[in-house]
């Protein structure tokens, strides 16, 4: 099994640009997580999935959109990049709500 | 809002020397507590999980962290710190008014001298 993993690993943007982080996970979990770490800061939660076809507001939402058309993926969008969103973004999934998550590699992004 | 804090931003030991990384949280009802572990370049992985039953939680490598209800606290330890445990560490909660959200602390960075 692979776990989580992440796609891409880097990113370089200007701002204004988008794009599309994908996050596949193969433990058939139903609860996924788009989080951002940033030094002193910990992981915020941006936005999460209870199952397919759901999703949800996390901590830090603005400027992101998601979505979970399959089970397995879960796809984190910038429409218009900005500097702000430089970041190592970091991708979960759960069996439940309340258990253990499990982490991708991260993707690093900047944003010039 | 819940909130997680976690003692220090940084802290430094020689090999050998004991550990304990301390972590608090502000929300009253019923809890699910974990410490994650994330070395250098890699993602993060579970250290410890503590979801109710005994207080003092055994988790990987050696780690052990105790939650103590009228505290808040759920604070990592571990007797003698290897150079490989240099990571940054962080304590996660999960209550049971947070839904599907874990808050994370800010983490605890840990360099270990040989």
């Amino acid at each position: 099994n692979a776990g989580v993993t992440q796609t891409p690993k880097f990113r370089v943007l200007k701002t204004g640009q988008s794009m599309t982080l994908l996050c596949a996970q193969d433990m058939n979990h139903e609860y996924m997580y788009w989080y951002r770490q940033d030094p002193g800061m910990g992981l915020r939660l941006i936005h999460y999935s209870v199952g397919e076809g759901t999703t949800a507001k996390g901590e830090v939402p603005d400027g992101y959109n998601v979505s979970r058309l399959k089970k397995q993926n879960f796809l984190l969008g910038l429409e218009s990049a900005a500097p702000s969103q430089t970041s190592v973004y970091f991708c979960a999934s759960s069996s439940r709500g309340d258990n253990e998550q499990f982490f991708g590699p991260g993707t690093r992004l900047t944003v010039l | 809002a819940q909130s997680v804090s976690q003692h220090n931003h940084h802290v430094i030991l020689s090999e050998a020397a004991s550990l304990e990384l301390g972590c608090n949280y502000s929300y009253g009802g019923t809890v699910n507590l974990f410490w994650y572990v994330q070395y250098p370049g890699q993602h993060l992985q579970l250290l410890l999980k503590y979801f109710s039953g005994d207080p003092l939680v055994k988790g990987i490598k050696g780690f052990e962290a105790e939650f103590i209800k009228s505290k808040f606290s759920f604070n990592l330890r571990k007797p003698s710190v290897q150079w490989s445990d240099t990571a940054e560490y962080f304590c996660a909660v999960n209550g049971d008014n947070y839904g599907q959200n874990f808050v994370f602390g800010p983490g605890t960075r840990l360099s270990v001298l040989p």
